[in-house]
C-alpha cells in the first residue's frame, strides 16, 4: 500500500458526460501529480499541484481540469468525455514540489471506460 | 523532451531464471524510478535510484547517470514477478514530472 488513495476504482460513463476523480496524497506529501495510461499513448503526465497551486502542466486536454484543496486532496475533472478518454488515471504524490521533489508514490488508479 | 527507451520489450523466463532489464535515457536526470505494474494495473515502486546501486531482496538496480542508463536485475524469478516493468525519469531543469519508458513485459512460467 503506497498510502495514496484514489476513488472511485472503476467508472463507466457515456460520451459527453463529466466525471470527477479524487485523490488523497500520502500523509505529509505536498505535491500531487496526475498521469494517464492509455493503450496507444502509454503513461503520460497530465498536471502537478504543489500545496494548492498548479506547478506544471503536461499533455492535458482543455476539457480536463484539476485542483488541489487546502487539505491537499486533489480532484481531476474530465468533461465532454470521448471514447478516447478511456484509460487508467493515476494520482501520485511526493514530499516536495521542485527539482528534487523526491520519490513519487502512485495510487491504485481509476479505470475510466467511456461508452 | 527526454527520450526513455527500455529493452527488451518482451521477456519470457522460466521460474528460477535471472534477467536484466535496461533503461536508456537521452538527457541528464535527477530522479529515476523503477516500477512494476502488476496484472491488476497497480504501479508498485521498486527503486528510487537517480545514481548508484541498490538492492531489495531478489531485485537490484544500478544507475550510471553519466552514461545515461539504468539496469534492473531480477534474480531467481517467480511467477509473481510477471507484469510490466517501467523506468521513469525526471529531466534536470524541468518540473518534477516523470517521463516513462514504454516498459518491459515480463512473463515468468513454471
Amino acid at each position: 500500500d503506497s498510502g495514496v488513495t484514489q476513488t472511485p476504482k472503476h467508472l463507466i460513463t457515456a460520451t459527453g458526460q463529466r466525471v470527477t476523480l479524487r485523490c488523497s496524497p500520502r500523509s505529509g506529501d505536498l505535491s500531487v501529480y496526475w498521469y494517464q495510461q492509455s493503450l496507444d499513448q502509454g503513461l503520460q503526465f497530465l498536471i502537478q499541484y504543489y500545496n494548492g497551486e498548479e506547478r506544471a502542466k503536461g499533455n492535458i486536454l482543455e476539457r480536463f481540469s484539476a485542483q488541489q484543496f487546502p487539505d491537499l486532496h486533489s480532484e481531476l475533472n474530465l468533461s465532454s468525455l470521448e471514447l478516447g478518454d478511456s484509460a487508467l488515471y493515476f494520482c501520485a504524490s511526493s514530499p516536495r514540489g521542485r527539482q528534487g521533489a523526491g520519490e513519487q508514490y502512485f495510487g491504485p488508479g481509476t479505470r475510466l471506460t467511456v461508452t | 523532451g527526454i527520450q526513455v527507451e527500455q529493452s527488451p520489450p518482451d521477456l519470457i523466463l522460466q521460474e528460477g531464471a535471472n534477467s536484466t532489464l535496461r533503461c536508456n535515457f537521452s538527457d541528464s536526470v535527477n530522479n529515476l524510478q523503477w516500477f512494476h505494474q502488476n496484472p491488476w494495473g497497480q504501479l508498485i515502486n521498486l527503486f528510487y535510484i537517480p545514481s548508484g546501486t541498490k538492492q531489495n531482496g531478489r531485485l537490484s538496480a544500478t544507475t550510471v547517470a553519466t552514461e545515461r542508463y539504468s539496469l534492473l536485475y531480477i534474480s531467481s524469478s517467480q511467477t509473481t514477478d510477471s507484469g510490466v516493468y517501467f523506468c521513469a525519469v525526471v529531466r534536470i531543469g524541468t518540473a518534477s514530472k516523470l517521463t516513462f519508458g514504454t516498459g518491459t513485459r515480463l512473463q515468468v512460467t513454471l
